[in-house]
This record gives C-alpha cells, sequence and structure tokens, in this order.
C-alpha cells in the first residue's frame, strides 16, 4: 500500500553534467506524469506515459530532456548537460485510468550551481 | 488549450474562521475534472477535493467545499473552521475527462491561519 516514492529526494549537480530522476509509482497504476515545479514558470507538465509508452511529451522543454518508462512501473527522467534554469523540484504522479485521480510523490529538488 | 487562474497569491485567515479561495479557468470543452491540491511545506501534493463538470451538486468532504459555477466557469474553495495544519500552498487544477491526460495548474494561493 504504498505510495508514490521519488528518488533522489534532493539533487546538487554542476551545470554541464547529467542527471537521472526516478520515480515508483503505485503498484498496479498504469499512467504516469511528470511535473516540473519552479518559481518562475509555476507547475508545469512534462511528460505522461500509459503503460511503456508515451503518447504525450509535449511538456518536455527541450531534447535535453528525456524519459523511459520500463515493465509498466519505474521511470526515469534524465536531464542531459543540465542548466541553472532546470534547478526546480520535478514531481511524479501516478493514477489508475479508470479513477482519474493522480497521486503524487514527494518530488525531487534539483539543483544546478 | 485550457487555462487556470488564481488570482489571489496570499490570503490569511484566523483559526476556526472560513475562507475562501478562488479558482476561474477557461476551456472549450464540455466534460472535465478539476481538482484542488494542497501542497505542505513537505512538498507532497494532496488532493483535498475533486468534481466532475457534468455533476450539478458541488463536491464536500469534511470541512471543505467547493462551489462550482459551470457557465461562470468558477471554481471556488471554501474551508470551514480553519485549522492550523491547513496551512499549505493550494493549487487548482483542470483535467480534460478524454485524450490529454495531464493536470492544468493555476499559479497556487499560500493560505496562511493565524492562532
Amino acid at each position: 500500500g504504498a505510495g508514490v516514492s521519488q528518488s533522489p529526494s534532493n539533487k546538487v549537480t554542476e551545470k554541464g553534467k547529467d542527471v537521472e530522476l526516478r520515480c515508483d509509482p503505485i503498484s498496479g497504476h498504469t499512467a504516469l506524469y511528470w511535473y516540473r515545479q519552479s518559481l518562475g514558470q509555476g507547475l508545469e507538465f512534462l511528460i505522461y506515459f500509459q503503460g511503456n509508452s508515451a503518447p504525450d511529451k509535449s511538456g518536455l522543454p527541450s531534447d535535453r530532456f528525456s524519459a523511459e518508462r520500463t515493465g509498466g512501473s519505474v521511470s526515469t527522467l534524465t536531464i542531459q548537460r543540465t542548466q541553472q534554469e532546470d534547478s526546480a523540484v520535478y514531481l511524479c504522479a501516478s493514477s489508475n485510468r479508470q479513477v482519474g485521480e493522480q497521486f503524487f510523490g514527494p518530488g525531487t529538488r534539483l539543483t544546478v550551481l | 488549450a485550457q487555462t487556470v487562474t488564481q488570482s489571489q497569491p496570499e490570503m490569511s485567515v484566523q483559526e476556526a474562521e472560513t475562507v475562501t479561495l478562488s479558482c476561474t479557468y477557461d476551456t472549450s470543452e464540455s466534460d472535465y475534472y478539476l481538482f484542488w491540491y494542497k501542497q505542505p511545506p513537505s512538498r507532497q501534493m494532496i488532493l483535498v477535493i475533486r468534481q466532475e463538470a457534468y455533476k450539478q451538486q458541488n463536491a464536500t468532504e469534511n470541512r471543505f467545499s467547493v462551489n462550482f459555477q459551470k457557465a461562470a466557469k468558477s471554481f471556488s474553495l471554501k474551508i470551514s473552521d480553519s485549522q492550523l495544519g491547513d496551512a499549505a500552498m493550494y493549487f487548482c487544477a483542470y483535467r480534460s475527462r478524454q485524450g490529454a491526460q495531464k493536470l492544468v495548474f493555476g499559479q497556487g494561493t499560500r493560505l496562511t491561519i493565524n492562532p
């Protein structure tokens, strides 16, 4: 009965480095979402997975951002060549599509120095 | 594209009093969901209440209720008997019932409870 978990909780990296953020959804939830929360942009959608496929990746801000989901469960969001403007809290959510409610994880706070 | 607007960046209320947070949205769709989420300093987004657009009856969850005005595209949250634990950021969110599954959020309202 665990909720959505994310790791790491906090990540500090240097400009130009690559980072990977992980999301473990609630067991059995087929839909998974990534959002970004920053001071300047508020809460914005990044990408949506249904199973292992991503029918909506319209929110990814640049080609430095990518995400994958394997086995219909764990998802990884990768940011290549990080920039200072990538500093934000990255939130993951999952849902049972029939219900519609999205359950959120505690987020990963990314700081790019 | 849908948009959600929360015009009150900050609100405060005395403990045990009632407060109303405002939200308006813009959409051309007729069937959708509306939500209020609470985000305490722990960052965990917690669903407070949801409303389905086809339901005329306003949703209620204990001390939390909404005033859903579909024609006016308004969706306000009323918190009765405010408690110290209600202090948080509150986000209004929209989600299509069909097609795109993403949540579209407002800018948030920071609620302070004064003891």
